[in-house]
């Protein structure tokens, strides 16, 4: 059964910082990986997906990074802004009838 | 392109009472997927259909949820009856099996009272 795991379960930064979220997976087998953002209240935002094939997929200020061998992804984000707060989500796929499970999130607060 | 359409968006029940939710993936979107997000959790797979056939359907309580997409396009979730620990928000989302990715509707916020 996959396991997906993100940490930090909650980061706050200052505006401007650099930052780094990870997600981490049990079984390497993986179909493909997405990023997600979701705002108080709201669905889900697609960030990123990141095919199995891929070492990386980059989106204005973000930047994925898959390493299946080591069970990894980090979700990178430049010069962190105030908008930027929200709640971050990595999804791994499983298989062609792409089987989905999600991380608990990292709540990520920007501070002005 | 349109995006996954949800409805009602929020709703308040008492508990014992029955509710329905319904969802309308973009169009041409083969898989359909109900997930369940309780405060402060990650989102919990419910069911999900490949056209109208049910793929994976193991973590969806059986005896009190049910689900069904019967032309293979928009589904329905019903909850009866329904139960305090229901409450949570119920989301929707529809993926192009070819392509990856997953795309969520705005969600319906339950709560049992």
């Amino acid at each position: 059964k996959q396991e997906v795991t993100q940490i930090p379960a909650a980061l706050s930064v200052p505006e401007g910082e650099n930052l780094v979220l990870n997600c981490s997976f049990t079984d390497s087998a993986i179909y493909n990986l997405q990023w997600f953002r979701q705002d108080p209240g709201k669905g889900l935002t697609s960030l990123l997906l990141i095919q199995s094939s891929q070492r990386e997929q980059t989106s204005g200020r973000l930047n994925a990074s898959l390493d299946k061998s080591s069970g990894r992804s980090t979700l990178y984000i430049a010069a962190s802004q105030p908008g930027d707060s929200a709640t971050y989500l990595c999804a791994v796929h499983m298989g062609s009838y792409q089987k989905v499970t999600f991380g608990t999130g990292t709540k990520l607060q920007v501070i002005p | 392109e349109a995006g996954v359409a949800q409805s009602p968006r929020y709703k308040i029940i008492e508990k014992r009472q029955s509710v329905a939710f319904w969802c309308n993936p973009i169009s041409g979107h083969a898989t359909l997927y109900w997930y369940q997000q309780i405060l402060g959790q990650g989102p919990k797979l419910l069911i999900q259909f490949q056209n109208n056939g049910v793929v994976d359907d193991s973590q969806l309580p059986k005896d009190r949820f049910s689900a069904e997409r019967l032309k293979g396009v928009d589904s329905t979730l019903k909850i009866q009856p329904a139960k305090l620990e229901d409450s949570a928000v119920y989301l929707c989302a529809s993926s192009l099996v070819e392509r990856g990715g997953l795309f969520f509707g705005p969600g319906t916020r339950l709560t049992v009272l």
